[in-house]
């Protein structure tokens, strides 16, 4: 069962743009939503999470948008640079005892230079 | 240490042998988390511990799947009577606690022949 659903598989975006990727979940005790960046070779690394009670958090150049009733997320990552260039993930989890962190498929973004 | 690393960083065996995974999280690091990720996918939860104790093993696939973190630190991953199915990342992640941001490491390539 994919409890987080994300999409696209891939992008492409020129510098200087904006690449946006989209998460939908099914589980409504979700409480805590991450988004990890994974660089060839290394793994997964924090890069922005919000919890429900926001809509939206903003951290430098990236951006997470949230919908509970559409139970949708999104990461906006704005003046895409080609350093930004990574697997993305987004993932959620459960409050109360251990995050073990439900990720979906990831997006592969390439940005042009 | 620096970072949470992982050994080996690849492992080639044959099909009914064991093979057992190190997972050496950050120093001072309560909790540790096992993963598994498939080619093209997220990581998905086999297992977490607190400390040395094991709360969940909900995730791991099989009994043919064990871990354990005897001291509270290092831990491993052992896969007896490994199947083709079993080839995979397996990814481990430390957290300062059971909430906090969890720190990933590199990873062991496995690949079951």
């Amino acid at each position: 069962q994919q409890q987080v659903k994300q999409s696209p598989q891939s992008l492409i975006v020129q510098k200087g743009g904006i690449s946006i990727i989209n998460c939908a979940y099914e589980n409504t005790a979700f409480d805590y939503f991450p988004w990890y960046q994974q660089f060839p070779g290394k793994g997964p690394a924090l890069l922005i999470a919000i919890r429900p009670d926001v809509s939206e958090k903003k951290e430098g150049r990236f951006t997470i948008s949230f919908n509970k009733s559409a139970k949708q997320f999104s990461l906006h990552i704005m003046d895409s640079q080609p350093g930004d260039s990574a697997t993305y993930f987004c993932a959620a989890s459960k409050g109360g005892s251990a995050r073990q962190l439900t990720f979906g498929s990831g997006t592969q973004l390439t940005v042009l230079p | 240490g620096a970072g949470v690393s992982q050994s080996p960083r690849y492992k080639v065996t044959k099909r009914g042998q064991d093979v057992t995974l190190r997972c050496d999280p950050i120093s001072s690091h309560a909790t540790l988390y096992w993963y598994q990720q498939a080619l093209g996918q997220g990581p998905e939860f086999l297992t977490y511990f607190n400390y040395e104790a094991q709360p969940d093993k909900s995730g791991l696939p099989s009994d043919r799947f064990s871990a354990e973190r005897p001291e509270g630190s290092i831990s491993t991953l052992t896969i007896q009577r490994t199947e083709q199915r079993d080839s995979a990342m397996y990814r481990c992640a430390s957290s300062y606690d059971r909430t906090d941001t969890q720190y990933f490491g590199p990873g062991t390539r496995l690949t079951v022949l």
